[in-house]
């Protein structure tokens, strides 16, 4: 078992870019066959899935935010990163990183972002 | 983009109920399918994947079934803990990686 630990700013305005760490403990994000993902809670609601970063370095966004969308990984740091361009209002959740060497066994804790300005 | 389904929004029960979620997928996704516990203020828990096997440490009475597009967790006898929001998620092979809308297991 992993641990995770989100950071980054709980504020971003609007039309700026929203960029969150993930920092990955008892484990490398280079172990092979290992998917790390982000998942976001909009407030009260379910969960979205954003997209992954394969320990390769291979990556898939979803669909709808795929154009605004980067992951990448830092193994230097073991740490693997998200970055969301031209936020707005509706990107205001409840981030999670989460890894995993098919399905999400492991979660951090998740940071709140709020957009506003 | 896979879309699930899950039934009901919400089951209001008692300790010592017996639980049944559904989890419907718009296609097959074979047997590739987790279930997630989340209680308020926490991250989800991954109970069940592939269907139908445990995560480490989640307790017996916690059984997943199903393949294809029909899916159901059953918790066999409620416990206080159990009282919460299941989400289904799809790990077929082409992502998105969607997730269900959730049910909510609450007191009766």
């Amino acid at each position: 078992q992993v641990q995770l630990q989100e950071s980054g700013p709980g504020l971003v305005k609007p039309s700026q870019t929203l960029s969150l760490t993930c920092t990955v403990s008892g484990g490398s994000v280079r172990s092979g066959g290992w998917y790390w993902t982000w998942i976001r809670q909009h407030p009260g609601k379910g969960l979205e899935w954003i997209g992954y970063i394969y320990y390769s370095g291979t990556t898939y966004y979803t669909p709808s935010l795929q154009s605004r969308v980067t992951m990448s990984l830092d193994t230097s740091k073991n740490q693997f990163s998200l970055r969301l361009t031209s936020v707005t209002a509706a990107d205001t959740a409840l981030y999670f990183c989460a890894g995993g060497t098919y399905y999400d066994e492991d979660w951090g804790q998740g940071t709140l972002v709020t957009v506003s300005s | 983009e896979i879309v699930l389904t899950q039934s009901p929004a919400t089951l209001s029960l008692s300790p010592g109920d017996r639980a049944t979620l559904s989890c419907r997928a718009s296609q097959s996704i074979d047997k590739y399918l987790a279930w997630f516990q989340q209680k308020p203020g926490q991250a989800p828990r991954l109970l069940i994947y592939d269907a139908s096997l445990r995560a480490t440490g989640i307790p017996a009475r916690f059984r997943g079934s199903g393949s294809g597009t029909d899916f159901t967790l059953t918790i066999s006898s409620l416990e206080p803990e159990d009282f919460a929001v299941y989400y289904c998620q799809q790990r077929s092979n082409w992502p998105p990686f969607t997730f269900g809308p959730g049910t909510k297991v609450d007191f009766k």
